[in-house]
């Protein structure tokens, strides 16, 4: 059984510029959640996908963006950059129907805006 | 008033001690209660999962929920020095899919 991975595991940009995050979900996992962790932080909900639709949304702005696809796999987009965006972006797999969301996170992608 | 309150204050313990983490909150509609493993560079693990108010046990670790106080706590006997970490409580609505988290507390064992 496979886990969630994640990549790129770091990079950085400048305010202003555009990035895409990829996510492979859990072997058996239908839905994939977004989570943003700034330093010293916990993690914060930025959306949900479950059938290729968003299923959800916390309080993010619009150029925060996503895709899900037919094998379950997601990106998340964010659109011109902010210092603020610099974070930890964590991806979650589940499976939905199962209980609680008992979510399988990735180790990240590190995301330093310059 | 922030929905998950995590005092975030790191914790240095010898080996063989208790470690005591709480958390309170304000959301009355919280109804699944979890605790998170978050080692350096990594992504966060579920620790422990409970429903209800009162203890589960896992092994060294122990959950408390309390909802009368909206307070949850988790326990950890004999630490070891692979407990260093931070540890997240988490927490969601039923029927929700969004989990609430608090800040983290970075747990040092020393040995």
């Amino acid at each position: 059984e496979t886990g969630v991975t994640q990549s790129p595991t770091h990079l950085i940009k400048t305010r202003g510029q555009q990035v895409t995050l990829r996510c492979s979900s859990q072997s058996g996992h239908n839905t994939v959640s977004w989570y943003q962790q700034a330093l010293g932080q916990g993690p914060q909900f930025i959306f949900q996908y479950y059938r290729e639709e968003e299923n959800g949304r916390g309080n993010f702005p619009p150029r925060f963006s996503g895709l899900q696809f037919p094998n379950y796999s997601s990106e998340l987009n964010v659109n011109a950059l902010e210092l603020d965006d610099s974070a930890l972006y964590l991806c979650a797999s589940s499976l939905s129907g199962s209980g609680a969301n008992v979510l399988t996170f990735g180790a990240g992608s590190r995301l330093t805006v310059l | 008033q922030k929905e998950v309150e995590q005092d975030p204050g790191p914790l240095s313990v010898p080996e063989g001690a208790i470690v005591s983490l709480n958390c309170t909150y304000s959301n009355s509609a919280f109804q699944y209660f979890m605790w998170y493993r978050q080692y350096s560079r990594k992504g966060p693990e579920l620790l422990m999962y409970t429903y209800s108010s009162g203890n589960k046990e896992d092994g060294r670790f122990t959950a408390q929920v309390d909802k009368s106080s909206k307070y949850i706590s988790l326990f950890i006997r004999d630490s070891q020095p692979s407990d260093s970490a931070t540890y997240l409580c988490a927490m969601i609505p039923y029927g929700n899919n969004r989990l609430a988290f608090g800040k983290g507390n970075q747990v040092v064992v020393i040995p």
